[in-house]
């Protein structure tokens, strides 16, 4: 199985910074990777896919970008609402496997 | 608009069997794949299986000797059976939509919390 390394596990950041999560696939996954976001007791929404493609109703402070084994997550000017854990996930092989995800807070 | 409502037991003892099942709207199972994916307590995210459009099943190899994913079409559901549970397979199970454009997890259930207790 892909396996996908998430940096980092936590993240404090004050509202308006710009925040940005890593991902690192074990093998090249040719951008097949996709985020999600989790608000605190909901069940996970999609964020991205094809490691920079913006899934509809996403605002547009949030960017994926990478190739071959590394990606990442920008977050421009965060908002509160943006309190969360992001999760990465490879798509290119079966199984689809995850990152271990990172816990988003404000300052 | 696409919803997916996972229900079954919110308890279930050791050794025995999860059954839950995955109602869906808004679109067709003969068009979308739905996946399951589970959470540990306060963890990560595990693929569990997959029930294709086309009625093709795949598993996890970790889950595959305990696993079965199955649908009825005419009611719009997906079922999943798990057996010989054991304490650490407590958590949330949800149910998820496979996108057509974007081939990864577009639409989740809200959710199923499952406690393996004696």
């Amino acid at each position: 199985d892909i396996q996908m390394t998430q940096s980092p596990a936590s993240l404090s950041a004050s509202l308006g910074e710009t925040v940005t999560i890593e991902c690192l696939a074990s093998e090249d996954i040719y951008s097949n990777l996709a985020w999600y976001q989790q608000k605190p007791g909901k069940s996970p929404q999609l964020l991205i896919y094809y490691a920079n493609s913006l899934n509809d109703g996403v605002p547009s402070r949030f960017s994926g970008s990478g190739s071959g084994t590394q990606y990442s997550l920008k977050i421009n000017s965060l908002q509160s609402e943006d309190v969360s854990i992001y999760f990465c996930q490879q798509n290119y092989d079966s199984p689809p496997t995850f990152g271990s995800g990172t816990k988003l807070e404000i300052k | 608009q696409v919803q997916l409502t996972e229900s079954g037991p919110g308890l279930v003892h050791p050794s025995e069997t999860l059954s839950l099942t995955c109602t869906v709207s808004g679109f067709s199972l003969t068009g979308y794949s739905v996946y399951w994916v589970r959470q540990p307590s306060g963890k990560g995210l595990e693929w569990m299986g997959r029930m294709r459009y086309n009625g093709d099943t795949s598993y996890n190899s970790a889950l595959k000797s305990r696993l079965s994913i199955s649908r009825d079409t005419s009611k719009n559901q997906v079922f999943l059976k798990m057996n010989s549970l054991q304490t650490d397979d407590t958590g949330t199970y949800y149910c998820t939509r496979e996108g057509i454009t974007t081939d990864v997890m577009d639409a989740w259930g809200q959710g199923a919390s499952v406690t393996v207790s004696s």
